[in-house]
């Protein structure tokens, strides 16, 4: 019963190559987000998605962009791939984007990440 | 712009002692803090969330405190163990946008047997 999943968990490619790494969440959350975890394990946001619309687009390249094809999914592409797209990429998800002193629903929850290699 | 900044970097202690992990973020403004654990490989399991109405959090043998005015955190961990071996990673929501979060480096936590 994984709250949220990504596929694949490992991802060699060359350079130039398109690709796509996938994400799930059964949590009925409203909110889904990409991280990228660089090689000195630092974490930074990519983008927000609440009830599938991208509401915030960090300064990543536009050679990435996320789609969201219901709900429970978040998928992130990648156009020619580039040496320093080569990270851990987490997909996560919380009930709802807006926070406030309220309860736990501000709770994010990580899949397991997607480790991509680009050569 | 909100920094989050987490000190030491690496901790290495015996089984058994209780220790504290600090975090400090430039921005009081925050609606709440969480913090995480990441084990080699693997992603983030998160611990605790303290909103800013809150002064403190307790899960088990972890307690996290915040001090929104002068922009700490800390994790108290009581008698660890050998398998609270990870990095702990704490974060606050960024800017405007409540949901992304900004992180610390962690603090790479080791205990040995």
């Amino acid at each position: 019963d994984t709250a949220v999943s990504q596929t694949p968990k490992y991802l060699v490619t060359q350079m130039g190559n398109d690709k796509s790494i996938k994400c799930e969440q059964n949590l009925g959350h409203d909110t889904m987000y990409w991280y990228k975890q660089d090689s000195k394990k630092f974490l930074k946001i990519m983008f927000s998605y609440n009830n599938k619309e991208l509401i915030i687009n960090e300064t990543v390249p536009n050679r990435f962009s996320p789609k969201s094809p219901d709900k429970a999914h978040l998928n992130l592409h990648i156009n020619s791939l580039e040496l320093g797209d080569s990270a851990v990429y987490f997909c996560a998800s919380s009930s709802r984007l807006a926070g406030g002193p309220k309860d736990q629903t501000d709770t994010q929850y990580f899949g397991p990440g997607t480790r991509l290699t680009v050569l | 712009k909100q920094e989050v900044t987490q000190i030491p970097a690496a901790l290495s202690v015996p089984e058994g002692e209780n220790l504290v992990l600090n975090c400090s973020f430039t921005d009081s403004a925050i609606y709440n803090l969480q913090w995480f654990r990441q084990d080699p490989g693997k992603g983030l399991t998160s611990l605790l969330l303290i909103q800013s109405s809150q002064r403190e959090q307790t899960s088990g043998r972890l307690n996290a405190s915040l001090d929104k005015s002068s922009g700490r955190s800390t994790l108290y961990i009581a008698a660890s163990q050998p398998g609270d071996s990870a990095t702990y990673l704490c974060a606050v929501p960024y800017g405007g946008s409540q949901g992304n979060l900004i992180f610390g480096k962690g603090t790479k936590l080791s205990v040995k047997p």
